[in-house]
């Protein structure tokens, strides 16, 4: 069972534009929120995370928003690279222990020019 | 420094073989973890690690095991391979000092049973 649901799939973007990714999760337990970036062939990489005592942190064009009530949160990049174009993950722990993460299924970004 | 690095970068079995992944890092970290990544499915965890000499079950163990002799090495084992373990493996560490809670990745290990 996916502890952490993502969507979309994949993702078209026009440079300049805003890529949105979105995801769900159901444990109420989970307090760390973190996306993961990932270059074809590379291992993936911190991107930017949140708690969950804020809505939003902002880093740069990338912005993640946090629903609590919802139990959803989103990244948010704005003005699009073509160098943005990556695989993005997002992901869910508990801090308390081994922070062991529950990632999203991933999802494909294109950023064409 | 290296950071998380892994080996070998690729590998084809066939079925019932067995063989090792090392994954070392150079940064001093606590905890180490063992994820597969196949597609559609993101990275699950397979096992992972507290300290040397700890050892503990992820979310997908099964087939697969563990050794933490040196606080800086973590070898996932697969003693009798199969092909639904094939997969690209990433090893990641973390350090137990606060902060980002970041998880640092290794390029991965891209496995193929036949």
């Amino acid at each position: 069972q996916q502890q952490v649901k993502q969507s979309p799939q994949s993702l078209i973007v026009q440079k300049g534009g805003i890529s949105i990714i979105n995801c769900a999760y159901e444990n109420t337990a989970f307090d760390y929120f973190p996306w993961y970036q990932q270059f074809p062939g590379k291992g993936p990489a911190l991107l930017i995370a949140i708690r969950p005592d804020v809505s939003e942190k902002k880093e740069g064009r990338f912005t993640i928003s946090f629903n609590k009530s919802a139990k959803q949160f989103s990244l948010h990049i704005m003005d699009s690279q073509p160098g943005d174009s990556a695989t993005y993950f997002c992901a869910a722990s508990m801090l308390a222990g081994a922070n062991n993460l529950f990632f999203g299924t991933g999802t494909r970004l294109t950023v064409i020019p | 420094n290296a950071g998380v690095t892994q080996t070998p970068k690729f590998r084809v079995l066939k079925t019932g073989q067995s063989m090792t992944l090392l994954c070392a890092q150079d940064m001093n970290h606590e905890y180490m973890y063992w994820y597969r990544q196949d597609p559609g499915m993101g990275l699950r965890l397979i096992h992972y690690s507290v300290g040397e000499g700890t050892t503990a079950k992820g979310e997908v163990p099964d087939g697969y095991n563990v050794s933490r002799l040196k606080k800086q090495n973590f070898l996932l084992g697969l003693e009798s391979a199969a092909p639904s373990q094939t997969s690209v493996y990433f090893c990641a560490s973390r350090s137990l000092a606060g902060g980002r809670n970041e998880q640092f990745f290794g390029p991965g290990t891209r496995l193929t049973v036949l």
